[in-house]
C-alpha cells in the first residue's frame, strides 16, 4: 500500500488566492482527518470524516476553511481567501474505525503551505 | 484551551542514556492515549499507546507511563540511539467511540552520538 497521499507537497501562494490541498486515504480506511501543524499549537485537528461525513468540523477556523470528501478515496481542504497567518504544515490522516485500530491514524507526507 | 500539552519544547540527551518526554492532559475524561514520532518532511508515525485501566506499557525499547490522578503521562525510551532523534507527539482520546485524538505541541528529541 502505498500510504496516505497527499498532494502538493509544497504550495506558495500569495494573500488572497484560492489554494486547495488534496488528499488520498488508505484504501479500507473509513475516517479521515485534515490537521495543521504549526510551533505553537502542535498539530490541530481541523476536521474528521467518517465514512465520507463529516463529523466534527469545530477545528476549522473560520469559514476561509472548507473540506470536503466526495468519495472513499479523495478528499479536498480548500483555504479562499488565503491568509500569510494560513502558512503551516497540513496533514491528512487516515484510520480504520474499528475497535483499538481507530486510534492509530496514519499521516501522510504533509503539504507546506506558504503565503505571502 | 490546550487539553494536552508537553510543556519541554526540546530535550537533548547523550546516546545509551535514557531519555524521558513528558505530557500532561487536562480532560479526565480522556480514556486513551499515543505517542507518535515525526522525523523531517514527514508525517507522525504511531509510536505506542496505552489505556486508562493500565499504567504502564512497554514496546522494546520504549515504556509509556501512566498517572491518572496527576493527568500526566511519560515515555522513556532506553537505552537512547540517535535515530530517536525526532519530534514526539503526545495524543489523547476521550470516550466518544470515535478516532479523533488531540495532540500536544510535540517535543523535539536530540540523541548525541
Amino acid at each position: 500500500d502505498a500510504g496516505v497521499i497527499q498532494s502538493p507537497r509544497h504550495e506558495v501562494t500569495e494573500m488572497g488566492q484560492e489554494v486547495t490541498l488534496r488528499c488520498k486515504p488508505i484504501s479500507g480506511h473509513n475516517s479521515l482527518f485534515w490537521y495543521r501543524q504549526t510551533m505553537m499549537r502542535g498539530l490541530e485537528l481541523l476536521i474528521y470524516f467518517n465514512n465520507n461525513v463529516p463529523i466534527d468540523d469545530s477545528g476549522m477556523p473560520e469559514d476561509r476553511f472548507s473540506a470536503k470528501m466526495p468519495n472513499a478515496s479523495f478528499s479536498t481542504l480548500k483555504i479562499q481567501p488565503s491568509e500569510p497567518r494560513d502558512s503551516a504544515v497540513y496533514f491528512c490522516a487516515s484510520s480504520l474505525e474499528q475497535g483499538l485500530d481507530r486510534y492509530e491514524q496514519y499521516f501522510g507526507p504533509g503539504t507546506r503551505l506558504t503565503v505571502t | 484551551d490546550q487539553q494536552v500539552k508537553q510543556n519541554s519544547p526540546s530535550l537533548s540527551v547523550q546516546e545509551g542514556r535514557i531519555s524521558i518526554l513528558n505530557c500532561d492532559y487536562t480532560n479526565s475524561m480522556f480514556d486513551y492515549f499515543l505517542w507518535y514520532k515525526k522525523y523531517p518532511a514527514e508525517g507522525p508515525t504511531f509510536l505506542i499507546s496505552i489505556s486508562s485501566i493500565k499504567d504502564k506499557n512497554e514496546d522494546g525499547r520504549f515504556t509509556v507511563f501512566l498517572n491518572k490522578s496527576a493527568k500526566h503521562l511519560s515515555l522513556h525510551i532506553v537505552p537512547s540511539q540517535p535515530g530517536d532523534s525526532a519530534v514526539y507527539f503526545c495524543a489523547a482520546s476521550g470516550s466518544s467511540n470515535t478516532g479523533k485524538l488531540i495532540f500536544g505541541q510535540g517535543t523535539t528529541l536530540q540523541v548525541k552520538p
